[in-house]
């Protein structure tokens, strides 16, 4: 398996545009995680799904952004409009559950707001 | 949810020293409790672990231990080497009927001069 895959890698955009960032999880995963991560605040959790289902989605910051899960290999986070405080590393990881929740991490993408 | 704290935030030590980062956790429903390390650029990669039925984990170099009733495990590092260097990261979290995700400490950033 090529691991979690992530695209863009680097995006760099100006404020109010929409962004849109994708991934794809290790197929046979059941979770997918949407982390983000700044100097300031860390690894912030997002939101996460099971079986494409939204569980968890208290660590969105505002309805600028979205998370969505069509089915098991793909998944999208959208902010619209963005703003220069949404630029951070975002990162997408997955994982299954077998008696350990050990995350696989996608290499990430990292989005500038001007 | 949960709260997690980690000590030193920064740590440096010489090569072939010990270092030890020390995880709080809030939650004590919490039975999982890893330890990620992130390499600058690169993504977080998990590099131990340890379940609630067990006290301590060795792995080579590293080992974790896991003291529940004062909710707090720590990582060990024996031997520092250059490469060691790199960001920690601890992320109790639940399995086996558990809360799947996983909350992210700020992170401690461990040089080992050379």
């Amino acid at each position: 398996d090529a691991g979690v895959i992530q695209s863009p890698r680097h995006e760099v955009t100006e404020m109010g545009q929409e962004v849109t960032l994708r991934c794809k999880p290790i197929s046979g995963h059941d979770y997918l995680f949407w982390y983000r991560q700044t100097m300031m605040r860390g690894l912030e959790l997002l939101i996460y799904f099971n079986n494409n289902v939204p569980i968890d989605d208290s660590g969105m910051p505002e309805d600028r952004f979205s998370a969505k899960m069509p089915n098991a290999s793909f998944s999208t986070l959208k902010i619209q409009p963005s703003e220069p405080r949404d630029s951070a590393v975002y990162f997408c990881a997955s994982s299954y559950i077998s008696g350990a929740n050990v995350l696989t991490f996608g290499a990430g993408s990292r989005l500038t707001v001007l | 949810g949960e709260n997690v704290e980690q000590h030193p935030s920064t740590l440096s030590v010489q090569e072939g020293d010990s270092a030890v980062i020390k995880c709080t956790y809030s939650d004590s429903a919490s039975n999982y409790f890893p330890w990620y390390k992130q390499e600058l650029g690169k993504r977080p990669q998990l590099i131990i672990d340890i379940r609630s039925n067990v006290g301590e984990k060795k792995d080579q170099r590293i080992a974790v231990t896991l003291n529940k009733t004062a909710k707090h495990f720590s990582l060990h590092i024996t031997e520092t080497q250059p490469e060691d260097s790199a960001v920690y990261f601890c992320a109790p979290g639940g399995i086996w009927g558990g809360s799947e995700k996983l909350v992210f400490g700020k992170g401690t950033k461990l040089t080992v001069n050379p």
